[in-house]
């Protein structure tokens, strides 16, 4: 069963260092997510992307923020200089038609 | 804009009993509703979804919702819960449209089954 893999799944960086996060979507999805799960509180909404290009975005999702398809397969979240409030769980998410999203297993992000 | 309210932060069951885990949402327009589970330490399992059609909906592992327009609701139901089904449950909803597809999440419900 197809599935979407993100790597790492903790990573653990200094305040101020940037961050990429990466995963692999479903291969023949089209739409692509970000959330986020600081812990204990409810998993939020940070970015989808189609086509390439950002389609919405969070509040959250602010300049230090950024997403790119590098190539077929990946899809990266990248933190410029993080903070330790950027510390939580962050998923990513695929879906086909824009309708059920399928989730991956998560990259814990500890943020010192 | 949407919200979703899971009214019960825990819910600790025996095994072999019933379960219901409520949802509210608000929106003011026409959504998409989903029930996600999530395991200790692993990512969001989609149990079940409700598009359209009948209100009634089955999902994996035994789990139905049904959807009620008149009362913004989307309870999750299980007729005889298993030590196993002991996780967290979230609640999403997605409207119709330029936001299609984006989820809003409630804030989880843990089920705790007990032998």
């Amino acid at each position: 069963e197809p599935e979407v893999t993100q790597t790492p799944s903790h990573q653990v960086t200094q305040m101020g260092q940037e961050v990429i996060l990466r995963c692999v979507p479903i291969s023949n999805h089209l739409y692509f997510y970000w959330y986020r799960q600081i812990l204990g509180q409810k998993v939020e909404f940070l970015v989808s992307f189609y086509n390439n290009e950002i389609s919405e975005k969070s509040e959250i999702f602010d300049d230090q923020f950024s997403v790119e398809r590098p190539d077929g397969s990946n899809f990266t979240l990248k933190i410029r200089s993080t903070k330790l409030e950027d510390s939580a769980m962050y998923f990513c998410a695929s879906s086909r038609q824009r309708v059920e999203a399928f989730f991956g297993q998560g990259t814990r992000l500890t943020v010192v | 804009a949407q919200s979703v309210t899971q009214l019960d932060s825990q819910v600790p069951v025996f095994e072999e009993a019933p379960v219901e885990l409520r949802c509210n949402y608000s929106s003011s327009v026409s959504v998409y509703l989903f029930w996600y589970v999530q395991y200790p330490n692993q990512g969001l399992q989609l149990l079940l979804k409700y598009l359209s059609g009948s209100t009634l909906v089955k999902g994996i592992n035994g789990f139905e919702a049904e959807f009620n327009k008149s009362q913004t609701s989307f309870h999750l139901r299980k007729p005889s819960v298993h030590i196993s089904d002991t996780a967290e449950y979230f609640c999403a909803v997605s409207g119709y449209g330029g936001s299609q597809g984006n989820l809003i999440f409630g804030k989880g419900t843990k089920l705790s089954v007990k032998p």
